[in-house]
């Protein structure tokens, strides 16, 4: 089944303490990217990725890292967690070609930093 | 810049009514234009999208959106609404730059449909 996985679901963690999301899809896509979702402001883009080791900041990539050392993977990183970054974060991946195609989420991690 | 507006935060209609949710966006050239709808608790499904051709496109679910360049819009309609399509809906606007891809998405309309 064609997917993008997320993990963890759900995080509980302390201000300062390091953490990953991991980020997976089996689609084969060039593109992923990482947005967090917070009440009233929709979906912002923290970093994308068009391919391997080709990584750029989005709209909101403070406090944030990524790598993207294999295609199927894009981790998230929060090298120091602060309460702002306390969120819903989605993953998501695409094939874009020469254009822009839809992109497909994965289930959300919802983070929440004390 | 691209941007995407939608100037509904929220929206409620009675099941077996008409539904229309707007959407504008800012962009220099022709877009590429989705909605997307988010369930409680889920991720993003793509509903539809538009590139090019015939400005009427039809995605899944029942779900229309036509895409009018002279107003910049982009809105979505359903002709009758079921109670199963409670869910929050984004429109998005996609630009392509040399080798990068940029998608903007809107703030969100949350649908609440009522018996």
């Amino acid at each position: 089944e064609a997917q993008v996985t997320q993990n963890p679901r759900y995080l509980i963690t302390v201000t300062g303490k390091k953490l990953t999301v991991t980020c997976s899809q089996n689609m084969n896509h060039e593109y992923m990217s990482w947005y967090r979702q917070d009440p009233g402001l929709g979906l912002r883009q923290i970093y994308y990725s068009m391919n391997v080791e080709v990584t750029d900041k989005g709209d909101v990539p403070e406090g944030y890292k990524v790598s993207r050392k294999e295609k199927r993977n894009f981790p998230l990183i929060l090298e120091s967690p602060s309460p702002n970054q306390t969120s819903l974060y989605f993953c998501a991946s695409s094939s874009p070609g020469q254009g822009v195609d839809e992109q497909y989420f994965g289930p959300g991690t919802r983070l929440t930093v004390t | 810049a691209q941007s995407v507006t939608q100037p509904d935060i929220h929206i409620t209609v009675s099941e077996g009514a008409s539904l229309e949710l707007r959407c504008n966006y800012s962009y220099g050239a022709t877009p590429y234009l989705f909605w997307y709808v988010q369930s409680p608790g889920q991720g993003l499904q793509l509903l539809l999208k538009y590139f090019s051709g015939d400005t009427l496109v039809q995605g899944i679910k029942g779900f229309e959106a036509e895409f009018k360049r002279s107003q910049s819009s982009f809105n979505l309609r359903k002709p009758s609404v079921h109670w199963s399509d409670a869910a929050e809906y984004f429109c998005a606007v996609g630009a392509r730059s040399g080798g990068y891809q940029k998608v903007t998405f809107g703030t969100g309309t949350k649908l609440q449909v009522i018996p």
